[in-house]
């Protein structure tokens, strides 16, 4: 597609149940990297993947967090037994790649989808 | 670890005037990113900075970076109201793999 898409653009839950979101990057992007951002606050890296595999997990906050891209491509984060502060904003990006002397390195955001976890 | 600090977090402006945002951090870097990001909505890429004393300018916004003194600036010109939105630099240390952001400058210009 043109952008990033992520879905749900919202989703409510109660606390203790289980969310996937999902984000489909720019066609071609072979990098996807999961941000979340709490109000008021910078985007927090979580996970980056290059391809299928992940990257990059240190950012996951805990084993309630895992993300998979199993075809390279679509990208769904799992969030096992929702928290009250789990509720933030979770932001998908997508680049060519890392970068280096043909790519800048920019990141391309999706319109987010926001969790909220009563 | 990585810290990046914005200055101000808050600005609130008139029309017309000039104004410089300030992004510092803490570990060698030689990539930093300004976005955009307005309310309820995702974020915008303004500007990407690759290399020492790059500077680069759209419009009414100028960023520019030293990577020896570990900062980089925003300038805005002649503001408009069309500018209030929250803008966040975005430091790179990894060659890709992950940006560490800023708090974000809450810019907002009065008429």
């Amino acid at each position: 597609g043109a952008g990033v898409s992520q879905t749900p653009s919202n989703k409510v839950t109660e606390k203790g149940k289980y969310v996937e979101l999902r984000c489909d990057p720019i066609s071609g992007h072979t990098a996807l990297y999961w941000y979340r951002q709490s109000l008021g606050q910078g985007p927090e890296f979580l996970i980056y993947f290059q391809g299928t595999g992940a990257a990059d997990d240190s950012g996951l906050p805990n084993d309630r967090f895992f993300a998979v891209r199993p075809e390279g491509s679509v990208s769904t984060l799992k969030i096992q037994r929702t928290e009250r502060g789990d509720s933030a904003v979770y932001l998908c990006a997508s680049s060519e790649g890392l970068a280096g002397a043909a790519n800048t390195g920019e990141l391309f955001f999706g319109e987010g989808s926001r969790l909220t976890v009563l | 670890e990585l810290k990046v600090e914005q200055n101000p977090l808050f600005l609130s402006m008139q029309e017309g005037k000039n104004y410089t945002i300030y992004c510092n951090y803490s570990t060698t870097s030689d990539r930093l990113y300004w976005y955009r990001q307005d309310p309820g909505k995702s974020l915008e890429s303004l500007f990407v900075l690759l290399s020492n004393g790059a500077v680069k300018q759209e419009g009414r916004l100028m960023a520019s970076l030293d990577t020896k003194a570990r900062l980089s600036t925003l300038h805005i010109t002649a503001a408009v109201h069309d500018l209030s939105a929250t803008y966040f630099c975005a430091v790179d240390v990894t060659s890709g793999s992950r940006l560490t952001f800023g708090e974000g400058t809450q810019l907002t210009v009065n008429p």
